[in-house]
């Protein structure tokens, strides 16, 4: 079936290691998203990638990087976490203009 | 900028009874609703989508509607059974971004 695939599902670093979270999907799509989500709130839009074009929120930290070597793979790289960045990251795709976006499972991430 | 609310936050009810979640959002320009289904630690499954020119969308037991001008949407629920407990969050969209709302926690009782 196609889909969105976050790997790994739960990652424990430690305050100020860089971390990498991945997300690859079979969809095709042209558009792929990260949101974080704190406990008990709203997703929030960190970035996006229309095809390569990177697209960042005003308001996403510098601390907060993305990568797309190419239509199918999408990264998340976080290059000082602090305990505040502990939250479930949720990448999501979909066909600009459409507007339905289709979600992975998320990666729980753990900042001790 | 655009707000998403939904309340309320939490909801019990009996297995049985019909299920009434309500969002809203501040901006009416938008594209489309979406409505989305979250079990605890999980990812976000779509439920529904409605176009900004639509009323409404129904899949098997769930209904959705649209009142673009008012800025709110309603999800039914019918019958409700103990495996639709969940959080439920509607994401409202304005170009290419997603603004959502915090969600109702749906808990319904055997």
């Amino acid at each position: 079936d196609a889909m969105v695939i976050q790997n790994p599902r739960y990652q424990v670093t430690q305050f100020g290691k860089p971390v990498t979270l991945s997300c690859s999907q079979t969809l095709n799509h042209n558009v792929m998203y990260w949101y974080q989500q704190k406990s008990s709130q709203a997703p929030k839009l960190l970035f996006h990638y229309y095809d390569k074009d990177f697209n960042n929120e005003a308001d996403t930290p510098d601390n907060f990087q993305s990568r797309r070597p190419n239509t199918s793979f999408c990264f998340l790289d976080i290059r000082s976490p602090g305990l505040g960045d502990a939250a479930m990251y949720l990448c999501a795709t979909s066909i600009k203009g459409i507007g339905t976006q289709y979600f992975g499972p998320g990666t729980r991430l753990t900042v001790l | 900028k655009q707000e998403v609310t939904q309340i309320p936050a939490a909801l019990s009810v009996p297995e049985g009874e019909n299920l009434v979640l309500n969002c809203s959002f501040t901006d009416s320009a938008i594209y489309n609703l979406q409505w989305f289904r979250q079990d605890p630690g999980k990812g976000l499954t779509s439920l529904l989508l409605i176009q900004s020119s639509q009323r409404e969308q129904t899949s098997g037991r769930l209904n959705a509607s649209l009142d673009k001008s008012s800025g709110r949407s309603t999800l039914y629920i019918a019958a409700s059974q103990p495996g639709d407990s969940a959080t439920y969050l509607c994401a409202v969209r304005t170009d290419y971004k997603l603004s959502f709302g915090a969600g109702t926690t749906v808990t319904v009782r055997a």
